[in-house]
């Protein structure tokens, strides 16, 4: 089975650039999220989609961060412009949507913001 | 609000010992899922054993298995005949019930470096 695929696996960006990451969520899983992990701040969430629904965009994360799901098996996150404090590891996770539901996480994007 | 905590930052153990990862939870929910994840030095994360908080028999998947203390709030993980494999970090995460607002988002802790010497 094909597990929750993310690319660039790494990405290095100047101040003020736009970059986009993108995700492949498992098929069939309802639910995708979009996590930043740091070792100050560990894993926050930045958006959730069920159903391509937005359904949390991470309020800390709204002005310069932008998630789309533009389809059930596609999603990209934007961070623009982007600034040295968002180098982080960018990680995408999906869930079939049901409470008890683990997560399968991607592998990640490393991002480095020069 | 929920809170997921876990006070231990770093644990060393010697090879084929048992080792337990504490976890602390806060929820106003009666019912909730409590779930550990792996993440590796690669950087993969990987589910590893999940505790139903209606079930009171203590979940085990392999040589993991769980401590779950409902009136304390506590959820350890024990990994028994640890290998150098098994050196990695290890989130704590909980999810309620009730999908309030929609909400399905799982609420990870800090997560505990464990390191297996040979």
């Amino acid at each position: 089975d094909a597990g929750v695929t993310q690319t660039p696996r790494h990405e290095v960006a100047e101040k003020g650039q736009t970059i986009i990451l993108k995700c492949e969520p498992v098929s069939g899983h309802n639910d995708l999220f979009w996590y930043r992990q740091t070792k100050i701040q560990g894993l926050e969430l930045l958006s959730y989609f069920r159903s391509k629904s937005l359904m949390e965009d991470g309020g800390a994360f709204k002005d310069r961060f932008k998630a789309e799901m533009l389809n059930s098996s596609f999603s990209t996150l934007k961070i623009q412009p982007t600034e040295p404090k968002d180098s982080a590891v960018y990680l995408c996770a999906s869930s079939p949507g049901q409470g008890n539901s683990d997560y399968t996480f991607g592998s990640g994007t490393r991002l480095l913001v020069i | 609000a929920q809170k997921v905590t876990q006070t231990q930052t770093s644990i060393s153990v010697m090879e084929k010992t048992t080792v337990t990862m504490d976890c602390v939870y806060e929820t106003q929910d009666s019912s909730y899922f409590l779930f550990w994840y792996k993440q590796t030095a690669s950087g993969e994360i990987v589910f590893l054993i999940r505790q139903d908080s209606y079930k009171k028999e203590n979940a085990t998947v392999g040589h993991y298995s769980l401590n779950f203390q409902k009136p304390k709030s506590s959820i350890g993980l024990i990994i028994t005949a640890t290998q150098i494999e098994d050196s990695a970090v290890y989130f704590c995460a909980m999810r309620e019930g009730h999908a309030s607002s929609g909400s399905w988002q799982l609420i990870f802790g800090s997560g505990t470096q464990l390191t297996v010497m040979p």
